[in-house]
Protein backbone atom coordinates (compact mmCIF):
# COMPACT_ATOMS: atom_id res chain seq x y z
CA UNK A 1 0.00 0.00 0.00
CA UNK A 2 1.45 3.10 -1.18
CA UNK A 3 2.32 5.96 1.73
CA UNK A 4 3.05 9.52 1.12
CA UNK A 5 4.77 11.06 4.12
CA UNK A 6 5.64 14.99 4.34
CA UNK A 7 8.38 16.58 6.42
CA UNK A 8 8.32 19.00 8.79
CA UNK A 9 5.05 19.24 9.29
CA UNK A 10 5.03 22.66 10.26
CA UNK A 11 7.85 24.96 9.36
CA UNK A 12 8.68 28.92 10.45
CA UNK A 13 11.48 30.69 8.61
CA UNK A 14 12.26 34.72 7.73
CA UNK A 15 11.44 35.90 4.85
CA UNK A 16 14.14 35.76 2.22
CA UNK A 17 15.20 32.60 3.59
CA UNK A 18 15.69 29.58 1.30
CA UNK A 19 14.03 26.54 1.99
CA UNK A 20 13.11 22.44 1.27
CA UNK A 21 10.20 20.76 1.99
CA UNK A 22 10.25 16.87 1.73
CA UNK A 23 8.27 14.37 0.58
CA UNK A 24 8.74 10.44 0.77
CA UNK A 25 6.96 7.50 -0.90
CA UNK A 26 6.43 3.94 -0.02
CA UNK A 27 6.54 2.77 -3.19
CA UNK A 28 8.40 3.83 -6.19
CA UNK A 29 6.47 2.61 -8.52
CA UNK A 30 4.55 5.97 -9.47
CA UNK A 31 3.80 7.20 -12.44
CA UNK A 32 4.00 10.84 -11.68
CA UNK A 33 4.45 13.37 -8.93
CA UNK A 34 2.41 16.54 -8.15
CA UNK A 35 2.99 19.25 -5.52
CA UNK A 36 0.32 21.56 -4.57
CA UNK A 37 -0.24 24.56 -2.42
CA UNK A 38 -3.45 25.27 -0.27
CA UNK A 39 -4.09 28.78 1.14
CA UNK A 40 -6.44 28.18 4.60
CA UNK A 41 -10.18 27.49 3.47
CA UNK A 42 -9.30 27.57 -0.12
CA UNK A 43 -8.67 24.85 -2.83
CA UNK A 44 -5.78 23.46 -4.02
CA UNK A 45 -3.45 24.87 -6.77
CA UNK A 46 -0.76 23.13 -8.80
CA UNK A 47 2.63 24.21 -8.22
CA UNK A 48 4.46 21.19 -10.48
CA UNK A 49 4.17 18.29 -12.31
CA UNK A 50 7.05 15.50 -12.62
CA UNK A 51 6.89 12.72 -14.29
CA UNK A 52 8.85 9.12 -13.29
CA UNK A 53 11.27 9.63 -16.27
CA UNK A 54 11.80 13.41 -14.80
CA UNK A 55 14.47 14.27 -12.59
CA UNK A 56 13.16 17.93 -11.68
CA UNK A 57 10.72 20.40 -12.73
CA UNK A 58 11.30 24.39 -12.02
CA UNK A 59 8.71 27.14 -11.94
CA UNK A 60 9.77 30.80 -11.01
CA UNK A 61 11.22 30.61 -7.93
CA UNK A 62 10.22 26.96 -6.51
CA UNK A 63 12.12 24.00 -8.11
CA UNK A 64 10.53 20.03 -7.44
CA UNK A 65 13.23 17.18 -7.78
CA UNK A 66 12.47 13.50 -7.90
CA UNK A 67 14.25 9.94 -6.92
CA UNK A 68 11.63 7.91 -7.43
CA UNK A 69 14.21 5.01 -6.64
CA UNK A 70 14.60 6.54 -3.41
CA UNK A 71 10.97 7.34 -2.91
CA UNK A 72 11.40 10.88 -2.29
CA UNK A 73 10.51 14.33 -3.52
CA UNK A 74 11.72 18.08 -2.53
CA UNK A 75 10.53 21.52 -3.01
CA UNK A 76 13.13 23.89 -2.96
CA UNK A 77 11.47 27.33 -2.20
CA UNK A 78 14.14 30.21 -3.11
CA UNK A 79 13.91 33.87 -1.74
CA UNK A 80 10.79 32.80 0.45
CA UNK A 81 8.28 35.60 0.98
CA UNK A 82 5.30 35.90 3.46
CA UNK A 83 2.94 35.27 0.21
CA UNK A 84 4.38 31.65 0.33
CA UNK A 85 2.94 31.06 3.54
CA UNK A 86 0.35 27.97 2.68
CA UNK A 87 -0.03 24.31 3.25
CA UNK A 88 2.32 22.40 0.82
CA UNK A 89 0.86 19.22 -0.51
CA UNK A 90 2.80 16.36 -2.19
CA UNK A 91 0.63 13.61 -3.82
CA UNK A 92 1.88 10.76 -6.06
CA UNK A 93 -0.15 8.78 -9.14
CA UNK A 94 0.59 4.66 -9.11
CA UNK A 95 2.10 3.86 -11.78
CA UNK A 96 0.22 0.15 -11.28
CA UNK A 97 -3.34 2.35 -11.56
CA UNK A 98 -5.54 3.11 -14.53
CA UNK A 99 -7.53 5.58 -13.08
CA UNK A 100 -5.17 8.53 -12.35
CA UNK A 101 -6.47 8.90 -8.55
CA UNK A 102 -3.29 10.91 -6.72
CA UNK A 103 -2.61 9.88 -2.76
CA UNK A 104 -1.70 12.25 -0.49
CA UNK A 105 0.62 13.26 1.80
CA UNK A 106 -0.12 15.32 5.11
CA UNK A 107 1.40 18.82 4.32
CA UNK A 108 3.68 20.68 5.72
CA UNK A 109 2.46 23.75 6.65
CA UNK A 110 5.05 26.62 5.99
CA UNK A 111 4.74 30.60 7.38
CA UNK A 112 6.91 32.71 6.20
CA UNK A 113 7.94 35.88 8.56
CA UNK A 114 8.13 39.48 7.45
CA UNK B 1 -11.11 28.88 -19.51
CA UNK B 2 -12.68 29.07 -15.82
CA UNK B 3 -11.44 26.54 -13.65
CA UNK B 4 -12.61 23.76 -11.85
CA UNK B 5 -16.38 24.89 -10.34
CA UNK B 6 -17.97 23.56 -7.25
CA UNK B 7 -21.17 24.76 -5.40
CA UNK B 8 -22.20 25.34 -3.02
CA UNK B 9 -18.91 26.73 -1.11
CA UNK B 10 -20.08 25.82 2.12
CA UNK B 11 -23.22 24.02 3.13
CA UNK B 12 -25.11 23.19 6.61
CA UNK B 13 -27.29 20.54 7.24
CA UNK B 14 -28.85 18.48 9.78
CA UNK B 15 -28.38 15.09 10.66
CA UNK B 16 -30.47 12.55 8.44
CA UNK B 17 -31.12 15.06 5.35
CA UNK B 18 -29.29 14.79 2.56
CA UNK B 19 -26.58 16.83 0.65
CA UNK B 20 -25.87 17.23 -2.70
CA UNK B 21 -22.12 18.71 -4.02
CA UNK B 22 -22.50 20.06 -7.58
CA UNK B 23 -18.77 20.19 -9.77
CA UNK B 24 -18.33 21.62 -13.36
CA UNK B 25 -15.19 20.41 -14.68
CA UNK B 26 -12.66 22.66 -16.60
CA UNK B 27 -13.69 22.85 -20.21
CA UNK B 28 -12.45 20.06 -22.36
CA UNK B 29 -12.30 17.98 -19.33
CA UNK B 30 -13.47 14.59 -19.05
CA UNK B 31 -12.19 12.85 -16.43
CA UNK B 32 -13.86 14.23 -12.53
CA UNK B 33 -12.32 13.04 -8.81
CA UNK B 34 -13.74 13.64 -5.56
CA UNK B 35 -12.10 13.42 -2.86
CA UNK B 36 -13.05 14.49 0.50
CA UNK B 37 -10.57 16.13 3.73
CA UNK B 38 -11.37 15.19 6.87
CA UNK B 39 -10.69 17.29 9.96
CA UNK B 40 -7.17 17.35 10.63
CA UNK B 41 -6.53 14.48 7.90
CA UNK B 42 -4.92 14.71 4.81
CA UNK B 43 -6.87 14.48 0.92
CA UNK B 44 -8.18 11.08 0.61
CA UNK B 45 -9.50 9.86 -2.93
CA UNK B 46 -13.20 8.97 -3.30
CA UNK B 47 -14.34 8.20 -6.66
CA UNK B 48 -13.35 8.93 -9.94
CA UNK B 49 -15.79 9.63 -13.03
CA UNK B 50 -15.90 9.80 -16.66
CA UNK B 51 -19.13 10.97 -18.33
CA UNK B 52 -21.73 8.35 -17.53
CA UNK B 53 -19.28 6.02 -15.80
CA UNK B 54 -18.05 5.40 -12.40
CA UNK B 55 -14.65 3.94 -13.29
CA UNK B 56 -13.07 3.49 -9.63
CA UNK B 57 -15.26 4.16 -6.21
CA UNK B 58 -12.78 2.30 -4.01
CA UNK B 59 -12.31 5.47 -2.14
CA UNK B 60 -16.63 5.53 -1.39
CA UNK B 61 -18.38 4.72 1.46
CA UNK B 62 -20.28 1.89 1.37
CA UNK B 63 -23.30 3.38 2.27
CA UNK B 64 -25.26 6.96 2.24
CA UNK B 65 -22.59 8.18 -0.89
CA UNK B 66 -22.79 7.99 -4.25
CA UNK B 67 -21.44 9.87 -7.41
CA UNK B 68 -22.46 10.87 -10.95
CA UNK B 69 -21.46 12.72 -13.89
CA UNK B 70 -23.94 12.94 -16.37
CA UNK B 71 -24.01 13.37 -20.13
CA UNK B 72 -25.15 17.17 -19.47
CA UNK B 73 -24.42 18.79 -16.69
CA UNK B 74 -22.02 18.61 -13.50
CA UNK B 75 -20.93 16.08 -11.84
CA UNK B 76 -22.56 15.11 -8.73
CA UNK B 77 -21.56 13.70 -5.22
CA UNK B 78 -24.52 12.82 -3.02
CA UNK B 79 -24.73 11.64 0.38
CA UNK B 80 -28.28 10.69 1.91
CA UNK B 81 -29.09 10.55 5.87
CA UNK B 82 -25.73 12.67 6.63
CA UNK B 83 -24.49 12.63 10.09
CA UNK B 84 -21.46 14.40 12.06
CA UNK B 85 -18.83 12.30 10.53
CA UNK B 86 -19.97 13.51 6.93
CA UNK B 87 -18.74 17.15 7.75
CA UNK B 88 -15.25 17.97 5.70
CA UNK B 89 -14.16 19.82 2.97
CA UNK B 90 -15.34 18.00 -0.47
CA UNK B 91 -13.12 18.31 -3.75
CA UNK B 92 -13.67 17.72 -7.05
CA UNK B 93 -10.18 17.86 -9.63
CA UNK B 94 -10.48 17.24 -13.46
CA UNK B 95 -8.10 16.08 -15.98
CA UNK B 96 -8.07 15.73 -19.39
CA UNK B 97 -7.33 12.43 -21.01
CA UNK B 98 -5.09 10.48 -21.05
CA UNK B 99 -5.50 9.30 -16.97
CA UNK B 100 -2.33 10.46 -15.57
CA UNK B 101 -2.62 14.12 -16.79
CA UNK B 102 -1.80 17.11 -14.23
CA UNK B 103 -5.33 17.07 -11.94
CA UNK B 104 -6.94 20.66 -11.23
CA UNK B 105 -9.10 21.06 -8.41
CA UNK B 106 -12.00 23.18 -7.77
CA UNK B 107 -12.06 25.38 -4.57
CA UNK B 108 -14.00 22.66 -2.14
CA UNK B 109 -17.90 22.27 -0.56
CA UNK B 110 -17.05 22.84 2.99
CA UNK B 111 -20.47 20.80 4.46
CA UNK B 112 -20.85 20.96 8.54
CA UNK B 113 -23.42 18.87 9.81
CA UNK B 114 -25.52 20.09 12.64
Amino acid sequence: KQEVTQIPAALSVPEGENLVLNCSFTDSAIYNLQWFRQDPGKGLTSLLLIQSSQREQTSGRLNASLDKSSGRSTLYIAASQPGDSATYLCAVRLGSSNTGKLIFGQGTTLQVKP
Amino acid sequence: NAGVMQNPRHLVRRRGQEARLRCSPMKGHSHVYWYRQLPEEGLKFMVYLQKENIIDESGMPKERFSAEFPKEGPSILRIQQVVRGDSAAYFCASSQPPVNTEAFFGQGTRLTVV
